[in-house]
């Protein structure tokens, strides 16, 4: 397997659900990563898992968190969002320097 | 930390031409520069990388060039074809853990 995969592809949750979004690599890669991104703009990084253990926090409000339960899995649980958090949210993994991205999902909040 | 600039912002190019897109940094222990395609409403794709001991890389239409001493490293591709049309994005890290982007190129080429 030589890809990274993401779960679902959309997403539309109200200001009050609970859901997450689940990426997968079994590349063996040791660092993945959470971005948030804007039409037509960069990706911005959320946070960084190195070796399992979160590595960086890019100052991301409470309502994600990350959860990474194994070298191949990484999660972000969605809490109480607003509407200004509908964008792509994209995993990447790393090899060496060589960072991948998965599909994404396109996350409306309501 | 790092900040990476690109222009321009948007390239029309018509089709057959070249494309240019450039990239400036700031902290010189970066070491790796990739360049990302990003075709709507899809993933970044790594289309072609650099490192910081190389001048120059070329994968068919595709090159890279890096300046280190400028700090800048640009993009060209030839020939352009309509499928090139897409937004690109140049990147650069020291220790491959943070990737610091460029704001993007908007490229249309046009038929």
């Amino acid at each position: 397997d030589t890809e990274v995969t993401q779960t679902p592809k959309h997403l539309v949750m109200g200001m009050t659900n609970k859901k997450s979004l689940k990426c997968e690599q079994h590349m063996g890669h040791r660092a993945m990563y959470w971005y948030k991104q804007k039409a037509k703009k960069p990706p911005e990084l959320m946070f960084v898992y190195s070796y399992e253990k979160l590595s960086i926090n890019e100052s991301v409000p409470s309502r994600f968190s990350p959860e990474c339960p194994n070298s191949s899995l990484l999660n972000l649980h969605l809490h109480a969002l607003q509407p200004e958090d509908s964008a792509l949210y994209l995993c990447a993994s790393t090899a060496g320097n060589e960072q991948f991205f998965g599909p994404g999902t396109r996350l409306t909040v309501l | 930390g790092e900040n990476v600039e690109q222009h321009p912002s948007t390239l029309s190019v018509q089709e057959g031409d070249s494309a240019v897109i450039k990239c400036t940094y700031s902290d010189s222990a970066s070491n790796y520069f990739p360049w990302y395609k990003q075709e709507l409403g899809k993933r970044p794709q790594l289309i072609i990388d650099i490192r910081s001991n190389v001048g120059e890389k070329k994968d068919q239409r595709i090159a890279v060039t890096l300046n280190k001493t400028a700090k800048h490293f640009s993009l060209h591709i030839t020939e352009t074809q309509p499928e090139d049309s897409a937004v690109y994005f140049c990147a650069a890290t020291d220790t491959g853990n943070q990737f610091y982007f460029g704001t993007g190129t908007s490229l249309t080429v046009i038929p």
